[in-house]
């Protein structure tokens, strides 16, 4: 079936920092997003991304559609403690997007 | 506007029963899907339905079962318990299949 392969696994960084994080797949996808998870919370959309090669702002979180349609990142600039929880890329292989494939996350924590 | 309600939150069974999960999606949307998140395989699609319609389904056994009602809430049921259906069980729901999905905060079921 489809993944989706996510890098890191985890991350420890201090308060300030900037973050980077990226979603991989083998195969072309035509949405890519980000949701963020916090603990005992579902998932929260953070940004959506629909157009190769496209990058999208939403405040400190940045997030670019790779141009092959095979990957996405997402930068967190100038991280603070409530950016802890899980970020989780996700794909719409078809037409619907209440099907989506889910990288494996990626946990970040933020040492003030 | 409210977000998506799912209940209960928590859930305690024994193995060989079946339990049935609600979710209430946010007022307006017509789509909802489910999923099933465990630390071992992650977040995994279970099912999606619009319009009473089930629109995709996931790689489930049958013992996992779902329906949408005329006012777009839905029942997930899972049968003849097994000690790896023990997860968090999310729903997630959107105003059409264009329209990404929003989660609500899951049921945690946990099967002894």
């Amino acid at each position: 079936g489809q993944q989706l392969n996510q890098s890191p696994q985890s991350m420890f960084i201090q308060e300030g920092e900037d973050v980077s994080m990226n979603c991989t797949s083998s195969s072309i996808f035509n949405t890519w997003l980000w949701y963020k998870q916090d603990p005992g919370e579902g998932p929260v959309l953070l940004i959506a991304l629909y157009k190769a090669g496209e990058l999208t702002s939403n405040g400190r979180l940045t997030a670019q559609f790779g141009i092959t349609r095979k990957d996405s990142f997402l930068n967190i600039s100038a991280s603070i403690p409530s950016d802890v929880g899980i970020y989780f890329c996700a794909v719409s292989g078809g037409t619907s997007y209440g099907k989506l494939t889910f990288g494996q996350g990626t946990i970040l924590t933020v040492h003030p | 506007k409210a977000g998506v309600t799912q209940t209960p939150r928590y859930l305690i069974k024994t193995r060989g029963q079946q339990v049935t999960l609600s979710c209430s999606p946010i007022s307006g949307h017509r789509s909802v899907s489910w999923y099933q998140q465990t630390p071992g395989q992650g977040l995994q699609f279970l099912f999606e339905y619009f319009s009473e319609t089930q629109r995709n389904k996931g790689n489930f056994p049958g013992r996992f079962s779902g329906r949408q009602f005329s006012n777009s809430r839905s029942e997930m049921n899972v049968s003849t318990l097994e000690l790896g259906d023990s997860a968090l069980y999310l729903c997630a729901s959107s105003s059409d299949s264009n329209s990404p999905l929003h989660f609500g905060n899951g049921t945690r079921l946990t099967v002894t």
